[in-house]
This record gives C-alpha cells, structure tokens and sequence, in this order.
C-alpha cells in the first residue's frame, strides 16, 4: 500500500517551454501533498505544501508564479514549471501524506531544460 | 526554527556489521518520527516510522527514540552493500492552526557498506 506514481519520470524541453508534472496516489487519499527539488549531491528542498481545494503554500524563494501547483483532487496533485529556464533543471519529487503525517514519495522527475 | 541534525558521513562499515545512524531535533513538540533511504538517483523511501519512546524493530532495523534527549536512531543489524545508501532522519512540525503538519528533513548521513 502507500503507492505514489508520478508522470512523466524524466522530460527534457526547450528554453522557455512549460512543463507539467503530475503526482498521484494510487491506493489512498491525500489532503496534502508536498513538492521538492534535488539538485545533484544536495539535500531534499521543499517548494511547496499542496492541500486539495485551496491555494499552494510556497516556501521562501520558491516564485509562485513559475511553479504553478493545482490538487483538483484527493490523488491528484500537479506542478507546472511555466517558461522553463536551464536553472530550473533538477530532480522534482513529490510526496503524499498519509496516516499520522507519513509521507510516501513519487519515483521523481528528471527535468533538462536545454 | 525547526532542526534535523544527522551526521553527513560518510560512515563505513564492513558487511556483517552493525551500522548505527544518529539524529537529533529542535522542536520539543515534534510527535512522528521518519527513516528514509535514499539511493543514488532515486527519491527517498520510507524505511521506519516511531511514535513513542523506545526501541522499534522491523528485521534488520531498529529505531530509538528518545523524546528526552530529542534523538532518534536507526541501528542496521547484518549490514549488506545493498544498504549503501544515504540515510534521511525526518521530524514533524505543525506549520499552521489547522492541524496541517510538515516534515523537516536532516541532510542525510551517507552509509557505505564494504564487502
């Protein structure tokens, strides 16, 4: 149980495109779910708390308006990295909360903006 | 400010042997308590979660919790090259009023099982 999918595991693109990210639990409902970002060697960031039906919580330095997050749903919750930049290549990973604030985390994206 | 400490390593220890990663947080009112692994390339993996003070065992690992001295550790019985891995310690908090909670992670100490 506690199976999290995300869709697509790696996708390179152009400068300047926007990509989008979905994040699903499979077998159970999530209120929250959460966005990080690894860049190579480093530790796990968190971008953002996503409840379903409200606004993203964004962290410091993380612009709100670059990374687009909707949870239209108890299983769905989508990031979208709006004109891509170079920078913005990373390894984004998402998690799901589940019972007594575990998180089960998605398998990751790879992003490579050219 | 809410705090994980771990010990970046990394730690080596021979194939056989028992690796012991340690933890320890800032945040009294921290209540869930998370081991994760995370391989090279991968994203992290829920290992262990403890609750309540004490030892909690599931196979090879075992987690402590001390709510006193505000430390948590994973012990790994039988340590195989296959745990090589970094090892994340992750504590709860409470970032609003509305019982939404969030989990502050350490940097990950690195385990390097040798054969």
């Amino acid at each position: 149980g506690a199976v999290v999918s995300q869709h697509p595991s790696w996708v390179i693109c152009k400068s300047g495109t926007s990509v989008k990210i979905e994040c699903r639990s499979l077998d159970f409902q999530a209120t929250t779910m959460f966005w990080y970002r690894q860049f190579p060697k480093q530790s796990l960031m968190l971008m953002a708390t996503s409840n379903e039906g409200s606004k993203a919580t964004y962290e410091q330095g993380v612009e709100k308006d670059k990374f687009l997050i909707n949870h239209a749903s108890l299983t769905l919750s989508t990031l979208t990295v709006t004109s891509a930049h170079p920078e913005d290549s990373s390894f984004y990973i998402c998690s799901a909360q589940g019972h007594r604030e575990t998180q089960y985390f998605g398998p990751g994206t790879r992003l490579l903006v050219l | 400010q809410k705090e994980v400490e771990q010990n970046s390593g990394p730690l080596s220890v021979p194939e056989g042997a028992i690796a012991s990663l340690n933890c320890t947080y800032s945040d009294r009112g921290s209540q869930s308590f998370f081991w994760y692994r995370q391989y090279s390339g991968k994203s992290p993996e829920l290992i262990m979660s403890i609750y309540s003070n004490g030892d909690k065992e599931d196979g090879r690992f075992t987690a402590q919790l001390n709510k006193a001295s505000q430390y948590v550790s994973l012990l790994i019985r039988d340590s195989q090259p296959s745990d090589s891995a970094t090892y994340l310690c992750a504590v709860n908090y409470r970032y609003s009023g509305a019982g939404s909670y969030q989990l502050t992670f350490g940097k990950g100490t690195k385990l390097s099982v040798i054969p």
